[in-house]
């Protein structure tokens, strides 16, 4: 399995909060990315890094920023928790980019009340 | 239309039965296609890419038609084990970038 850890893996919050969710990689691959699973929904990209301190939006980005700082982390942050951010988070890795293999952390599974 | 379609289920199956799932996609200049396997309230896994001239992994096989824009996955033999639910992903093209673009999944169950 890769080495992805996702902290913390389960997390209760309330609305109008800030929640940080950490992703962290021994592989030492370049590209990293944060999802979101819901219902009725596939996978759907939240934010990409292609390096550190690069980044960009995926097709969900609004209410989300990420921040990568050193290879192996990349964190997200709900700048202010709503409800509909209600979800499963999951943190991914490819070596080569985008549309190459993509390998998944265990997920964070938040609610937001 | 959605970029990557494929069937929900279930499909209940009995051990030892064969199984095909479907799964179309919409962008015709798509390169890179997979199956993943996601179990019950944990991550996808990777089951296998799908190259152009199919390709096979123990009782796992993967097509691709270009033509009619669809992947296929055959499990010949099924096990308990294989009780999941499938995730077929797509590469779409997205002005200069592009992205992989996930199947909502297909659930399958197999039973003794």
């Amino acid at each position: 399995d890769a080495g992805i850890t996702q902290s913390p893996r389960h997390k209760v919050t309330e609305t109008g909060t800030p929640v940080t969710l950490r992703c962290h990689q021994t592989e030492n691959h370049r590209y990293m990315y944060w999802y979101r699973q819901d219902p009725g929904h596939g996978l759907r990209l939240i934010h990409y890094s292609y390096g550190v301190k690069d980044t960009d939006k995926g097709e969900v980005s609004d209410g989300y920023s990420v921040s990568r700082s050193k290879t192996e982390d990349f964190l997200l942050t709900l700048e202010s928790a709503t409800s509909s951010q209600t979800s499963v988070y999951f943190c991914a890795i490819s070596e080569y980019g985008q549309d190459y293999e993509q390998y998944f952390g265990p997920g964070t599974r938040l609610t937001v009340t | 239309r959605k970029e990557v379609e494929q069937d929900p289920g279930p499909f209940n199956v009995p051990e030892g039965a064969t199984v095909a799932f479907n799964c179309t996609y919409s962008n015709s200049a798509s390169q890179s296609f997979f199956w993943y396997r996601q179990d019950c309230r944990k991550e996808p896994k990777l089951l296998m890419s799908v190259y152009s001239s199919g390709n096979e992994d123990g009782r796992f096989t993967a097509q691709l038609n270009r033509a009619s824009q669809y992947i296929s996955l055959l499990i010949r033999d099924s096990k308990l084990s294989d009780s999941a639910t499938y995730l077929c992903v797509v590469n779409v093209q997205a002005g200069t970038a592009s992205k992989l673009t996930f199947g909502t999944g297909t659930r399958l169950q197999v039973t003794l």
